[in-house]
């Protein structure tokens, strides 16, 4: 199946600093999206890309959809401990069912742990 | 606020004994996911649900099958669990308009062990 190669595997920085991650793929994908999972919860949706070269930003989080719609980057800007917890990106692809029905398939990349130092 | 209650956070079993992995999710969503997350391999979809009674195998369905008898309840089971099936599980939902956006809702997870 589609695979993501998402970098880096663990970063652990100090409270102010920038982050940065990405992910790859070999194949395309229709939507890119960025979840955070703090410890002991459930990921989380922080930003959603749905057009190719797109940029969007949420507060201190920046993403952007590869022109060639096989990549993405999250930077998170002056790091704050609540920043803390495995960051996963995905992509979407549109797929049908045998009764013609559409939907959104998730593919996951491997997640980023993120340590966060005051 | 959008709540998806996996029913154990912690179990623990021995190989070879049947599981039931349950969820529910209040908000009439109709879609609904099981994923399993380990380290090193992000989330792993085992198999979704578009309706009540329907199921579609995801990346990873061998070993588990599911059940979706209502519309907020999505089951999974393992029929004789063995120890690679040591994991944490993961429940989602979403509503038919987010198909196409991505956006999952998702449980805190329930971290099975086998032994």
């Amino acid at each position: 199946g589609q695979q993501l190669n998402q970098s880096p595997q663990s970063m652990f920085i100090q409270e102010g600093e920038d982050v940065s991650m990405n992910c790859t793929s070999s194949s395309i994908f229709n939507t890119w999206l960025w979840y955070k999972q703090d410890p002991g919860e459930g990921p989380v949706l922080l930003i959603a890309l749905y057009k190719a070269g797109e940029l969007t930003s949420n507060g201190r989080l920046t993403a952007q959809f590869g022109i060639t719609r096989k990549d993405s980057f999250l930077n998170i800007s002056a790091s704050i401990p609540s920043d803390v917890g495995i960051y996963f990106c995905a992509g979407q692809t549109i797929s049908s069912n045998a009764g013609g029905t559409s939907y959104g398939k998730l593919t996951f990349g491997q997640g980023t742990i993120l340590t966060v130092h005051p | 606020d959008v709540k998806v209650t996996q029913s154990s956070r912690y179990l623990v079993k021995r190989t070879g004994e049947k599981v039931f992995l349950e969820c529910v999710q209040d908000m009439d969503h109709e879609n609904m996911f099981w994923y399993r997350q380990d380290p090193g391999l992000g989330l792993r979809l085992i198999y979704f649900s578009y309706d009540v009674k329907m199921k579609e195998k995801g990346d990873i369905p061998e070993g588990y099958s599911v059940s979706r008898e209502k519309k907020e309840r999505f089951s999974l089971i393992l029929e004789s669990a063995s120890t690679n099936q040591t994991s944490m599980y993961l429940c989602a939902s979403s509503p038919p308009d987010r198909a196409y956006t991505g956006e999952l809702f998702f449980g805190e997870g329930s971290r099975l062990t086998v032994l």
